[in-house]
């Protein structure tokens, strides 16, 4: 089965620093979306994306994330000055189609510490 | 507020065993009900899903799961467990009212004893 794949699997950062967590969604899919999940809690929506641009965004997403297709093959989610409350797994995902009743194919996600 | 519960931190159930993972709901809205796996050091699976129609659905590796729209249930079932059925189980909810973007359950951690 096709996979979605994320890099690095680990991330390690200090306070302040931009991260870049890059992902490589399933060639045929044209939805893509970023979730984490802080150690503990449920995993959470931070954005989904459509034709280039954002389609939703959740109130976790503010001016600090950005997300971006610059290849046509690699998502990249980036965390311009992290915050030690950035510590999550982060889960890219990709589908075939927008409709409520599509299936997500997720990555393993990057885990990424903030020191 | 929207919310999906999954009251067990934990299942352990003998191989050969029935298995039953809990999922309740509180969404407004028709609610698109689904249930992902995590194996260790691997990403979300999606095992099936409920939109419509018949409330028991059948999907991946043997697993059920039934819609109980008057409990707002989807629980997570299988006849027989394996050993290889152990990881992480997440239901999850999609609805109008969250723009359909994914609502999360925390998990429920399935050990299945030999």
């Amino acid at each position: 089965e096709p996979e979605v794949t994320q890099t690095p699997s680990h991330q390690v950062t200090q306070m302040g620093q931009e991260v870049i967590l890059r992902c490589v969604p399933i060639s045929n899919h044209l939805y893509f979306y970023w979730y984490r999940q802080i150690l503990g809690q449920k995993v959470e929506f931070l954005v989904s994306f459509y034709n280039n641009e954002i389609s939703e965004k959740s109130e976790i997403f503010d001016d600090q994330f950005s997300v971006e297709r610059p290849d046509g093959s690699n998502f990249t989610l980036k965390i311009r000055s992290t915050k030690l409350e950035d510590s999550a797994m982060y889960f890219c995902a990709s589908s075939s189609g927008g409709s409520p009743n599509e299936k997500l194919f997720f990555g393993s996600g990057t885990q990424l510490s903030v020191l | 507020a929207q919310s999906v519960a999954q009251p067990e931190d934990q299942v352990n159930v003998a191989e050969g065993n029935p298995l039953t993972v809990k999922c309740t709901y509180s969404v407004s809205g028709n609610p698109y009900l689904f249930w992902y796996v995590q194996y260790p050091n691997r990403g979300l699976q999606f095992l099936l899903k409920y939109i419509t129609g018949d409330n028991l659905v059948k999907g991946s590796y043997g697993f059920e799961a039934e819609f109980n729209k008057s409990q707002t249930s989807f629980h997570l079932k299988k006849p027989s467990a394996l050993v290889s059925d152990s990881a992480l189980y997440f239901c999850a909810v999609r609805t109008m009212d969250s723009n359909y973007q994914l609502i999360w359950g925390a998990g429920t951690k399935l050990i299945i004893k030999p």
